[in-house]
């Protein structure tokens, strides 16, 4: 695997179920970042990671929990969404925070029904 | 005045011609800009970085940075169907991460 992989791609969820994104990369980074895409909207970010760390959390609610256990891997547990939580989720890496260049895995499109 | 503009089109432009993207910042302390490119339904994939004053060329992508004006422009020559896509303009400046606007639709005409 290179870059940066996201599982699921697509993930179709009930309001009271709990599921988890996951996001891993591979390329010897030390900063993750989750963030928001809803259509026709800008990137919103979510959450951000330096060495395992969370330096960032941009209001979000308490249904998005982010997990990162290690610099390659980042998690987001997802509990009683809203449908207006249905949105494309990216996760990206990059060396450092701030001026380096972001790196995204492909995203999971979450339909919450 | 949001910290990134960009229009957000759609542009359109015939194919082989120069498409020329532009954004515009509001923090004077913006250091690091980003291009990245974002194909519907797809991730944003980065095409260009500029840090200096100037011009940097990449192939048929040009990236024009004036920081005394604070606008940073793509230009994309011989422009092809496959170049549309959205554009989103990044920078790195007073705030700890990467500042996106909100892209720019362009649409390549065969």
């Amino acid at each position: 695997e290179t870059g940066v992989t996201q599982t699921p791609r697509h993930l179709v969820m009930g309001m009271t179920n709990k599921k988890s994104l996951k996001c891993e990369q591979h390329l010897g980074h030390n900063a993750m970042y989750w963030y928001k895409q809803s259509a026709k909207k800008p990137l919103e970010l979510m959450f951000v990671y330096n060495f395992k760390e969370q330096t960032e959390n941009n209001s979000v609610p308490s249904r998005f929990s982010p997990e990162c256990p290690n610099s390659s891997h980042l998690f987001l547990h997802l509990h009683t969404l809203q449908p207006e939580d249905s949105a494309l989720y990216l996760c990206a890496s990059s060396q450092g925070t701030g001026k380096d260049e972001q790196y995204f895995g492909p995203g999971t499109r979450l339909t919450v029904t | 005045q949001k910290e990134v503009e960009q229009n957000s089109g759609p542009l359109s432009v015939p194919e082989g011609a120069i498409a020329s993207l532009n954004c515009t910042y509001s923090d004077r302390g913006s250091q690091s800009f980003f291009w990245y490119r974002q194909y519907s339904g797809k991730s944003p994939e980065l095409i260009m970085f500029i840090y200096s004053n100037g011009d940097k060329e990449d192939g048929r992508f040009t990236a024009q940075l004036n920081k005394a004006s604070q606008y940073v422009s793509l230009l994309i020559r011989d422009s092809q169907p496959s170049d549309s896509a959205t554009y989103l303009c990044a920078l790195s400046g007073s705030a700890r991460q990467l500042t996106f606007g909100s892209g720019t639709q362009l649409t390549v005409l065969p």
